[in-house]
C-alpha cells in the first residue's frame, strides 16, 4: 500500500520567516494530494491540495509544489505568524474512492 | 460554516459501556464517510469505510465487532464503540465524501473518548 513520510516532525520558526513542510510518498498512481492544519483538539482542516496534472499551487501565504518523478510534495507558508502554530499533515490519495494515507505530521510552532 | 457535524466533542464513559458518536452531514448527501482513530501526538489511521445503505469496510487490524459502523442515510454516519475499555480512549474523527464528488473531503471536529 501507500506509504507517506513526512518530515520535519517539529519545525519553529520566527514570525515572518517561511516554513517549508516535505512529503514523499511511494505510490506511483497517487494523484491527490492536500494538506490539512489541525489545531488541538480539532478536527483536519484543508488548507490546499494538489492534483497530479499540476507542478504548483498558490494561494495567498500558502503554497505546494509537486514533483511526480522524484514522489515528494512540499507545503510552503511564507510570511509566517503565531495563528499559524498548529500541526500540519500531508497526505497522498489515489482514485477517487476518498481513502488516503497521511504523514505523520508536523508541528509547527510560530515564535512571535 | 462546517460541513460535517461530529457529536459529542467529547465524551466519558466506563470500562465495558458502549458509546455512540455521530457524524451528520450538514447541507449535502454524503454518499460515503470515513471514520479515523488518532492517538496523542500520531496521525490519522484510517479505521473504515462507511458507505450508505451497505455494510462498512474495515481496515486491517481493526474489530468490525467492536467498531459498529452504521450509515443508514445520507446525512448520518455512527460510529459505536462497544465494551469499551481504556485502550479505546482516542480522538474519533469522521470525514465525508460528497455524492458524485471525490476531493477534497471534509472532516469533522472529532470527538474525544476517554474510557475510565
Amino acid at each position: 500500500g501507500e506509504n507517506v513520510e513526512q518530515h520535519p516532525s517539529t519545525l519553529s520558526v520566527q514570525e515572518g520567516d517561511s516554513a517549508v513542510i516535505k512529503c514523499t510518498y511511494s505510490d506511483s498512481a497517487s494523484n491527490y494530494f492536500p494538506w490539512y492544519k489541525q489545531e488541538l483538539g480539532k478536527g483536519p482542516q484543508l488548507i490546499i491540495d494538489i492534483r497530479s496534472n499540476v507542478g504548483e499551487k498558490k494561494d495567498q501565504r500558502i503554497a505546494v509544489t509537486l514533483n511526480k518523478t522524484a514522489k515528494h510534495f512540499s507545503l510552503h507558508i511564507t510570511e509566517t505568524q503565531p495563528e499559524d502554530s498548529a500541526v500540519y499533515f500531508c497526505a497522498a490519495s489515489i482514485g477517487d474512492a476518498g481513502k488516503s494515507t497521511f504523514g505523520d505530521g508536523t508541528t509547527l510552532t510560530v515564535k512571535p | 460554516g462546517a460541513v460535517v457535524s461530529q457529536h459529542p466533542s467529547w465524551v466519558i464513559c466506563k470500562s465495558g459501556t458502549s458509546v455512540k458518536i455521530e457524524c451528520r452531514s450538514l447541507d449535502f448527501q454524503a454518499t460515503t464517510m470515513f471514520w479515523y482513530r488518532q492517538f496523542p501526538k500520531q496521525s490519522l489511521m484510517l479505521m473504515a469505510t462507511s458507505n450508505e445503505g451497505s455494510k462498512a469496510t474495515y481496515e486491517q487490524g481493526v474489530e468490525k465487532d467492536k467498531f459498529l459502523i452504521n450509515h443508514a442515510s445520507l446525512t448520518l454516519s455512527t460510529l459505536t464503540v462497544t465494551s469499551a475499555h481504556p485502550e479505546d480512549s482516542s480522538f474519533y474523527i469522521c470525514s465525508a465524501k460528497f455524492r458524485g464528488i471525490t476531493w477534497p473531503l471534509h472532516f469533522g471536529n472529532g470527538t474525544r473518548l476517554t474510557v475510565t
